[in-house]
């Protein structure tokens, strides 16, 4: 059973638009929620998120934390096609290890 | 600054030979180290992870194994590939400062036939 569970999986929208992408997760062993981006090979860091109710952002995109609900979700305001990648949303544990889910595959239409 | 290297890029395999990737980092010490495969259209499965030469915590062990036999250098291998062995494989590390913060690698595309 997945303990990392993203939606949507796949995500078509035009230029300009504002996506919202969701993470849940389960509290076991919890320390942090991650985001990172695939566009090609290589996944970059976006963000990391240990308390609820404090956004984290870095221009057009942001990300909250709810450690009640156990969710996270990703925000991508006016999106450019450069924005097109697989958003992955991963669980750092206890013991440094680190769980992702199946990532949300974003496509930006021009 | 630190660089990490994974290779071959690409390797296509019968099925029942053994399996070596190899991964190095440089520019850092003791880094935590990790493996991790992604299957077309799936998200990255934890294999391996170690916090230290010698330490190694197996996810999804089956037929692969993983050593660090020195402090940044990290090796997956099998004795003979499956075909379920194909996939991209991806080595990652994080600082002893920033454990969450995963720097990977440029994956190896493996294919068993």
């Amino acid at each position: 059973e997945d303990k990392v569970v993203q939606s949507p999986l796949s995500l078509v929208v035009h230029e300009g638009d504002t996506v919202t992408l969701n993470c849940s997760y389960e509290v076991t062993n919890f320390r942090s929620l991650l985001w990172y981006k695939q566009e090609k090979k290589a996944p970059t860091f976006l963000f990391m998120l240990t308390s609820s109710g404090i956004e984290k952002k870095s221009g057009r995109l942001s990300s909250i934390l709810d450690k009640k609900e156990l969710f996270s979700i990703l925000n991508i305001t006016a999106t450019q096609t450069g924005d097109s990648a697989v958003y992955l949303c991963a669980e750092f544990l206890s013991g440094d290890k680190i769980i992702f889910g199946k990532g949300t595959r974003l496509h930006i239409l021009p | 600054s630190q660089t990490i290297h994974q290779w071959p890029a690409t390797l296509v395999q019968p099925v029942g030979s053994p399996l070596s990737l190899e991964c190095t980092v440089e520019g850092t010490s003791n880094p935590n180290l990790y493996w991790y495969r992604q299957a077309a259209g799936r998200g990255l499965q934890l294999l391996f992870y170690s916090v230290g030469i010698g330490q190694i915590s197996s996810e999804v062990p089956q037929n692969l194994s993983a050593s660090r036999p020195q402090d940044r250098q990290f090796i997956l291998s099998s004795k003979k590939l499956l075909l379920s062995d194909s996939g991209f494989y991806l080595c990652a590390w994080s600082d002893r400062d920033w454990h969450e913060k995963l720097f990977f690698g440029s994956g190896t595309q493996l294919s068993v036939l």
